[in-house]
């Protein structure tokens, strides 16, 4: 009963190809977010959306791009990939603030392990 | 935009001994604050937050704290057992719209925390 799916889990890539990550959630929340993590450097913002139309920027988006294609589905893109990508993919949903406070309570996907070699 | 600093990174305590994670932030905007829990090879899952109009927050064994004039947070863990072991992050962010910091979350860098029996 996974509500945010990703996938793939694992993944081995050659240095300069293309791969798409892909991730499709089931919470009904609008935003969607992107992060990679990497040991000592927690988790790094690539790229979020707060709904279909809306595609944002975060820390560290040079060398990637996203899709938003459904409210449930936001695609990840390594359009040349290079050996420093190599890391653990997030995909993160939440909610919209709710009255009277905000609740940013994220819900993480499993994570894609990606190796770029 | 925000930044978000973390420490120990590392820190090991004896079972039943008690465990303080320690974050700063630097966007005095920030009015949200989670903290997450990230099991080995797991995805991180919220354990607590707090919102600026607290300064604590409980929850049976974590406590969190919050000191806006400083603009520190703190996770407490008392009585820690082995299956406390695990990764913890801070993150912040301004959960009302206006600011460069908002609707997205923060990171800290990560703390592995290691409960010896």
């Amino acid at each position: 009963d996974a509500d945010v799916t990703q996938t793939p889990r694992n993944r081995i890539t050659k240095t300069g190809k293309r791969i798409m990550l892909e991730c499709s959630q089931t919470k009904g929340h609008d935003r969607m977010y992107w992060y990679r993590q990497d040991p000592g450097l927690g988790l790094r913002l690539i790229y979020y959306s707060f709904d279909v139309k809306d595609i944002n920027k975060g820390e560290i988006s040079d060398g990637y791009s996203v899709s938003r294609q459904a409210q449930a589905k936001f695609s990840l893109s390594l359009e040349s990939a290079i050996p420093n990508q190599t890391a653990l993919y997030f995909c993160a949903t939440s909610d919209h603030p709710g009255t009277g406070g905000m609740n940013y309570g994220y819900t993480f996907g499993s994570g894609t392990r990606l190796t770029v070699v | 935009g925000e930044n978000v600093e973390q420490h120990p990174s590392t820190l090991s305590v004896q079972e039943g001994d008690s465990a303080v994670i320690k974050c700063t932030y630097s966007d005095s905007a920030s009015n949200y604050f989670p903290w997450y829990k990230q099991e080995l090879g797991k995805r991180p899952q919220l354990i607590i937050d707090i919102r600026s109009n607290v300064g604590e927050k409980k929850d049976q064994r974590i406590a969190v704290t919050l000191n806006k004039t400083a603009k520190h947070f703190s996770l407490h863990i008392t009585e820690t057992q082995p299956e406390d072991s695990a990764v913890y992050f801070c993150a912040a962010t301004q959960a009302n719209a206006g600011g460069t910091s908002y609707g997205k979350l923060t990171f800290g860098q990560g703390t592995i925390l290691t409960v010896h029996p």
